[in-house]
């Protein structure tokens, strides 16, 4: 089956500092990637949506200058949180689309805690 | 726009009983259901999906659902449950004008007791 990795899978960081998070499709190639946030005990809130080689889309109320996304390869796409605070502490997760497929593949997350 | 709306924030089970949990949607276009599974640090599974075509979907585990259309209902079940069905379940709708995008529901934590 299609298989999407996430690296690092936990990271802990200062306040202030950038963190990249890294999405990648181990066995497909796709077109577009999705970024969400989920809060303890909370459902996925979706961020934006990136497709390859154009700029990602991203969701009411998601700081893009904050959040930034690239995708830059139909198999890997980022998200780099900037100037991290401890209110951007949660537990992120990426999912990769075929084009032709409705279903989404999702990564197993990175749980991001800002000190 | 569509909504998705899970009944139950929490289910308790017996091993060996059968599980319901209910999802409602709210959908302007044909819409695209799934519901997924999350096991405690661990990535979503998909655990199956409705695209139009049969309205009783069935699924990994021994899962099924059923699409209703004129309840806007799309309710997971399945049989017996088993220990190894603890988990976090999540209900979600996709429009299928909507470039993939996802509406997860609130989710429904599942306890299956011995």
């Amino acid at each position: 089956g299609a298989v999407v990795s996430q690296h690092p899978s936990w990271v802990i960081c200062k306040s202030g500092t950038s963190v990249k998070i890294e999405c990648r499709s181990l066995d497909f190639q796709a077109t577009t990637m999705f970024w969400y946030r989920q809060f303890p005990k909370q459902s996925l809130m979706l961020m934006a949506t990136s497709n390859e080689g154009s700029k990602a889309t991203y969701e009411q109320g998601v700081e893009k200058d904050k959040f930034l996304i690239n995708h830059a390869s139909l198999t890997l796409s980022t998200l780099t949180v900037t100037s991290a605070h401890p209110e951007d502490s949660s537990f992120y997760i990426c999912s990769a689309r075929i084009l032709t497929a409705e279903e989404q593949f999702f990564g197993p997350g990175t749980r991001l805690t800002v000190l | 726009a569509q909504s998705v709306t899970q009944l139950d924030s929490h289910v308790s089970v017996s091993e060996g009983t059968p599980v319901l949990l209910r999802c409602n949607y709210s959908s302007s276009y044909s819409p695209s259901l799934f519901w997924y599974v999350q096991h405690p640090n661990k990535g979503l599974q998909l655990l199956l999906k409705y695209t139009s075509a049969a309205t009783l979907v069935k699924g990994i585990n021994g899962f099924e659902a059923e699409f209703k259309k004129s309840e806007t209902s799309f309710h997971l079940t399945k049989p017996s449950a088993h220990m190894s069905d603890a988990a976090e379940y999540f209900c979600v709708v996709s429009e299928n004008d909507s470039w993939g995008k996802l509406q997860f529901g609130a989710g429904t934590q599942v306890v299956v007791t011995p």
